[in-house]
Order: C-alpha cells, then structure tokens, then sequence
C-alpha cells in the first residue's frame, strides 16, 4: 500500500511559468513533509518542508501548500527555470515512526527554456 | 551544509559475489544512518536504519542476511551486499543524520550492478 503518492508522473512547464506538482498521503499520523529535488544517479537535495501545524511554507521561489483535511500537499516553483528539470519527490514521516521517511514515485519536471 | 558521500560510485560485479558500499558524513556526526534502494524510474525504497553502536533495523521484506549493515563509527556505516545476483542491481543511497529529529542529509548513490 503506497502511503504517499505522487499520480502525475511527468510535467512540462514553459520557463518562466509556474510549476505546480502534486502530492497525497493516506496516513494520517505524518505530521512532518518534505520536498526533495533529484538529478539522475545523484542523491536527493532537500528542497523545502512543512509541519502539518502550517498550512504554508515559503523559500523563494518555492511554496509548498498543505490540506491536511485533504491530505493533500502541493509544490509551487515560480518562475521555473530551465535548471529546475529534475524529479522531484515528496517525503512524509511522523516523530513516532523515528522520522523515517516514506517517499512518494516522484514527479519529472521538464522547463523548456 | 552537512556532506555525505558514498563510496563506491559506481560498481560491476558478479552473480555470487559480495559488495560493500560505505556511506560517510564528512562533516558532522550521524547518529542515524539510513540505506535506500531506487529501481529505475521508482520511488526511494527504505532498506534499513542504523544507529551507530547498535543493530540495523530492517523495513519489510529486506533480507537482513543479504544486506549486511555496520555502522560502526558516528562517520561511517557501510552495506554489503552478499552474494548478489543480478535482481540487486539498483541504485543504493545512504543518508545520514544527526540527532533524533535532524534533517537527513543523502550521498551521491552507488549504481550496482551485478551480471
């Protein structure tokens, strides 16, 4: 059973627009998320998180948004540059689970310059 | 920022062979070290978590006796994996982080694979 998911696979954004990727989790004990931003056959780089007391967090040109009634999480890259292509992962954990943390499939952002 | 790195890179080997891979944090102690395992085109797949001076916690359906982890110093754990066969080929990902609830901080990976 996937806990967190990511249904859209890829993404193509013109450079300059705004980048939007999606995220959704069935269980409800995750109280911490992250985005992580991946370049083939390199690690995952932080890119910004939340704690489910927060309905937003925002680092530049990076938004992350939270419905946990939803459970529903989404990130906002603004303006998108063409170095934003990469796959992008969302990650939930939650204190009891020691902050392991459960990824969704990822999401293959493309900026056309 | 905290630096973890991986070594080796990249690595061939053959079916029944053994591999280690270390993963170091160059820059702070880790407490807590996680392996990753990421097929192509999937999600990172949590293998295990150690704790340093203690035994690695294995997730569900990873084979603790396949995939050897020692994490014996707060700089360094390393994963072998014993007598591969070619369905381990993958790519392998170490984080580390310090404390109970610091942020985790990921190598380079090791692509593995075995023929």
């Amino acid at each position: 059973d996937q806990q967190v998911k990511q249904n859209s696979p890829s993404l193509s954004v013109q450079e300059g627009r705004i980048s939007i990727l999606n995220c959704d989790y069935t269980n409800s004990m995750f109280d911490y998320f992250l985005w992580y931003k991946k370049y083939p056959a390199e690690g995952p780089t932080f890119l910004i998180s939340i704690s489910s007391i927060k309905d937003k967090n925002e680092d530049g040109r990076f938004t992350v948004f939270l419905n946990k009634s939803a459970k529903h999480l989404s990130l906002h890259i603004v303006p998108s540059q063409p170095g934003d292509s990469a796959v992008y992962f969302c990650a939930a954990t939650f204190q009891a689970a020691g902050n392991k943390l459960t990824f969704g499939g990822g999401t293959r952002v493309l900026v056309k310059p | 920022g905290a630096v973890v790195s991986q070594h080796p890179s990249r690595v061939i080997c053959k079916s029944g062979t053994s591999v280690k891979i270390e993963c170091r944090s160059l820059d702070f102690q880790a407490t807590t070290m996680f392996w990753y395992r990421q097929f192509p085109k999937q999600s990172l797949m949590l293998m295990a978590t150690s704790n340093e001076g203690s035994k690695a916690t294995y997730e569900q359906g990873v084979e603790k006796d396949k995939f050897l982890i020692n994490h014996a110093s707060l700089t360094l754990s390393t994963l072998t994996v014993t007598s591969a066969h070619p369905e381990d080929s993958s790519f392998y990902i170490c984080s580390a982080r310090q404390g109970s609830g610091g942020e985790q901080y990921f190598g380079p990976g090791t692509r593995l694979t075995v023929t």
